[in-house]
């Protein structure tokens, strides 16, 4: 199986500060990856499929990008609305395997 | 709006078993793949099971294989996923979730609130 690995786990920081999360992918799952968004409680949210395209409905401060085993979800100025947990995902393989997840919290 | 409404969760011994249902509102069931997805308390999430848009193909990750099936029934526009020999790791609460697309299309782009399953004596 696909193992995906999200860094760092933990991130903290403030209201309008630039963020990136890194995943990475144990093969090449090509451009199949897709980032959610997680709030407690709450089920995830689609942000970004095919590694770049921004779901509809979506705020253009996100981004993505990457293509093969290595991939990167950047927020360009934090909300307060953004403190949440972020998974990747790949789906190129059956398996769909999901990242362990990571948590940004305010600083 | 798409809608996606999962019941049937709750409490059973190791060894029961569970039946869960999503029913769709919001857009026409048959034409999407559909899935489930789990996530034990306080953990990462984790892809059980999805079908195709006729039903007529399935998939399971290992971990439920044999022990879980997926089916739908798209006259009513429900999901189900029945879980037998239920073991203490399944428990979590289960999400479904709809593909993007049809055919075996694998991005979930709506998901449900969640339904808690907790194996325990």
């Amino acid at each position: 199986d696909i193992q995906m690995t999200q860094s760092p786990s933990t991130l903290s920081a403030s209201v309008g500060d630039r963020v990136t999360i890194t995943c990475r992918a144990s093969q090449n799952v090509n451009s199949w990856l897709a980032w959610f968004q997680q709030k407690p409680g709450k089920a995830p949210n689609l942000l970004i499929h095919k590694a770049s395209t921004l779901q509809t409905g979506v705020p253009s401060r996100f981004s993505g990008s990457g293509s093969g085993t290595e991939f990167t979800l950047t927020i360009s100025s934090l909300q307060p609305d953004d403190f949440a947990t972020y998974y990747c995902q790949q789906y190129n393989t059956y398996s769909r395997t999901f990242g362990q997840g990571t948590k940004v919290e305010i600083k | 709006e798409v809608q996606l409404l999962e019941s049937g969760g709750g409490l059973v011994q190791p060894g029961g078993s569970l039946r869960l249902s999503c029913v769709g509102s919001g857009f026409t069931l048959s034409s999407y793949a559909m899935s489930w997805v789990r996530q034990a308390p306080g953990k990462g999430l984790e892809w059980v099971s999805a079908v195709s848009d006729s039903g007529g193909s399935t998939e399971y990750a290992d971990s439920v294989k044999g022990r879980f099936t997926i089916s739908r029934d798209n006259s009513k526009n429900t999901l189900f996923l029945q879980m037998n020999s239920l073991r203490a790791e399944d428990t979590a609460v289960y999400y479904c979730g709809k593909a993007d697309c049809g055919g075996d299309c694998r991005l979930i782009d709506y998901w449900g609130q969640g339904s808690l399953v907790t194996v325990s004596s």
